[in-house]
Formats: structure tokens, sequence, C-alpha cells
């Protein structure tokens, strides 16, 4: 089972970014998205589909239905500029996307 | 506040073994799934392997299977991998993370540099 998301997006401060998380019946199961700054540790920053944990801002939300999975940052600032990865469950084995690159520009 | 700190990472030639150890605290460990998940030089995240809380359900990835071995100690609060004929590509830096079947990690730690050489 494989999730794919684009290498790279880019965005303007203050817009809306989006990073996009496509695999097969990925609807069907729980997704969540970590976001990870060079030298750090992932941060979990959407679980089951579109749950905030405690501290994550409310410019974050997800999304997900059909084979996609869709991380969106609202108000994008300079401090988002990070990796984000999603992930989901496939029966006994954990997968994560490949990572995407924003870039708050 | 949940911690989780990882040790054992370090410099091991081709063919050796370690063994990597998290210490969980700030949370009821026993209550808990558990990751192991790591992370290649300028690579993604790729997961290693799950536990669940009393240890009696265990998966690891393909690449890692019959090599490695995850294990968890809930008296002492602690998460283990043994690592056994490692190879160059397991160079990575290792993650253990608390998690459930809904994700890998709602807190992780800050990683051991786990380095092969041939």
């Amino acid at each position: 089972y494989e999730l794919t998301q684009p290498p790279s997006v880019s965005v303007s401060p203050g817009q809306t970014a989006s990073i996009t998380c496509s695999g097969d019946k990925l609807g069907g199961k729980h997704a969540c998205w970590y976001q990870q700054k060079p030298g750090q540790s992932p941060v979990l920053v959407i679980y089951q589909e579109n749950k905030r944990p405690s501290g994550i801002p409310e410019r974050f939300s997800g999304s997900n239905s059909g084979n996609t999975a869709t991380l969106t940052i609202s108000g994008t600032q300079a401090m988002d500029e990070a990796d984000y990865y999603c992930q989901a469950w496939d029966s006994t084995t954990v997968i994560f996307g490949g990572g995407t690159k924003l870039s708050v520009l | 506040e949940v911690q989780l700190v990882e040790s054992g990472g370090g410099l091991k030639q081709s063919g050796g073994s370690l063994r990597l150890s998290c210490a969980a605290s700030g949370f009821t460990f026993s209550r808990f799934e558990m990751n192991w998940v790591r992370q290649a030089p300028g690579k993604g995240l790729e997961w290693i392997s799950y536990i669940s809380t009393s240890g009696s359900t265990i998966y690891y990835a393909d690449s890692v299977k019959g090599r490695f071995t995850i294990s968890r100690d809930n008296a002492k609060n602690s998460l283990y991998l043994q690592m056994n004929s490692l190879r160059v590509e397991d160079t990575a830096v290792y993650f253990c993370a608390r998690g459930d079947t809904s994700m890998a990690g709602d807190y992780w730690g800050q990683g051991t540099l786990v380095t092969v050489s041939s």
C-alpha cells in the first residue's frame, strides 16, 4: 500500500496551502498528518482526518474522502514552512507518505 | 508533561547488534501502544514496528522483520528495540512514538542516531 504526496508545495504568506495525500480507498482509513522542521522530531498536526491535537493552531485542518486526504493551512505563516507527512494504517502496517516540503515564499 | 527519551544509538559495523531504549514519563505508559519509526539522512519517515499495551500484539515492517525485535517493560516505563544483523541501510535516526491504531504517534522522542558502517 502506498501513499503519494507532491514533493513540494509553495504558498505566499497569508494564503491557503493545500497538501494532498493519495492512496487506494484512503477515505476508508484514518489519516493523519505530521509537521517536521529541520533537525526536529515530527509533530502531529491532524489526526482522524480532521481533529487537531491540543496546541495546534486552528489554521490547520484536514479532510479525507475517496482516495485523497488533504491538509489545509489557512492564513499560512512563515513558521509553517516545514516537511509534512501523511500517514495511515493498512491492516498491520503503518504507512507514511513520502513527504511534502512546504515553502512559504 | 509527556516525555519520550531514546538512547542506545551509535556506530556499529555491518552485521552487528544494537539495543535501543525509550524511557517514557508523564503518562501511564502501560495504557498506550507504541511505535518505532526511523528516518534515514535526508529521507522521509519509515515505520519500523508496533507493540500493543501488553506486548501481546507486535507488527514489523518487512524491511526489518526477522532482524529487529520490539519489546516493552511496563514496570519500567520503557520501550526497546533489539537490532540484529545490522545493514548499512539501517543507518537512520530512530524515534519512539506513542500511538494507537489511528496514528503512529501523538508524542515523539527526540530520536537517537544509528550509523552502520561497512
